[in-house]
């Protein structure tokens, strides 16, 4: 199994929901990822797990809040968004940090 | 901030034709160099990861090389089809973990 699921596909949600994205792996990689992939630009980096422990934080606001609560999971909570966040958010992981990256197929999200 | 640049940001090509794209990066801090194809409405699929100065990987008619005193890294398409239009992004891998992503490269094959 080399996939990457992420749950939901779409979500739409006001500024005062709280909502969670999910994304799953069971290849046994150690490394998970969140990125924030906004149209015409790349992905942008804002979280990485090692080992169930966020070793990086790309200085991304708190309304975006990750959790790993085992190592085939990653979470991605989400409270009082604003509009701008409004992006896909894109899950990754690789066996270790820094290796070749498998990426699901995102969650579309609209904040309105 | 990174700077991770990739040229051309777009190429139409015939079918058949070879093509090649640019990558450049920081030579500081270097862990590793990443190129990905992204189809539409498809997940980023890595192509190649690659480490060491003076690498060459190699996937079907796809190939990369590899440039870290320099900072840069081309991919190579030979006898491009329609199917390898797709997005190609290149990614910089710093040794602290970090993975910044180019502009991307637009590939459109003409058949």
């Amino acid at each position: 199994d080399t996939e990457v699921t992420q749950t939901p596909k779409h979500l739409v949600m006001g500024m005062t929901n709280k909502k969670s994205l999910k994304c799953e792996q069971h290849m046994g990689h150690r490394a998970m990822y969140w990125y924030k992939q906004k149209a015409k630009k790349p992905p942008e980096l804002m979280f990485v797990y090692s080992y169930e422990k966020l070793s990086i934080n790309e200085s991304v606001p708190s309304r975006f809040s990750p959790e790993c609560p085992n190592s085939s999971l990653l979470n991605l909570h989400l409270h009082a968004l604003q509009p701008e966040d409004s992006a896909l958010y894109l899950c990754a992981s690789s066996q270790e940090t820094g290796g070749r990256g498998y990426f699901g197929p995102g969650t579309r999200l609209t904040v309105t | 901030i990174l700077n991770v640049e990739q040229s051309p940001q777009s190429l139409h090509v015939q079918e058949g034709d070879s093509t090649n794209f640019t990558c450049s990066f920081p030579s500081s801090n270097f862990y590793a160099l990443h190129w990905y194809r992204w189809e539409t409405a498809k997940s980023p699929e890595a192509l190649f990861v690659m480490t060491l100065n003076g690498d060459e990987k190699k996937k079907g008619r796809i190939s990369a090389t590899l440039n870290t005193k320099e900072g840069y890294s081309y991919l190579y398409i030979k006898g491009s089809q329609p199917e390898d239009s797709a997005t190609y992004l290149c990614a910089f891998m710093t040794s602290y973990g970090k993975l910044t992503f180019g502009q991307g490269t637009i590939l459109t094959v003409h058949p």
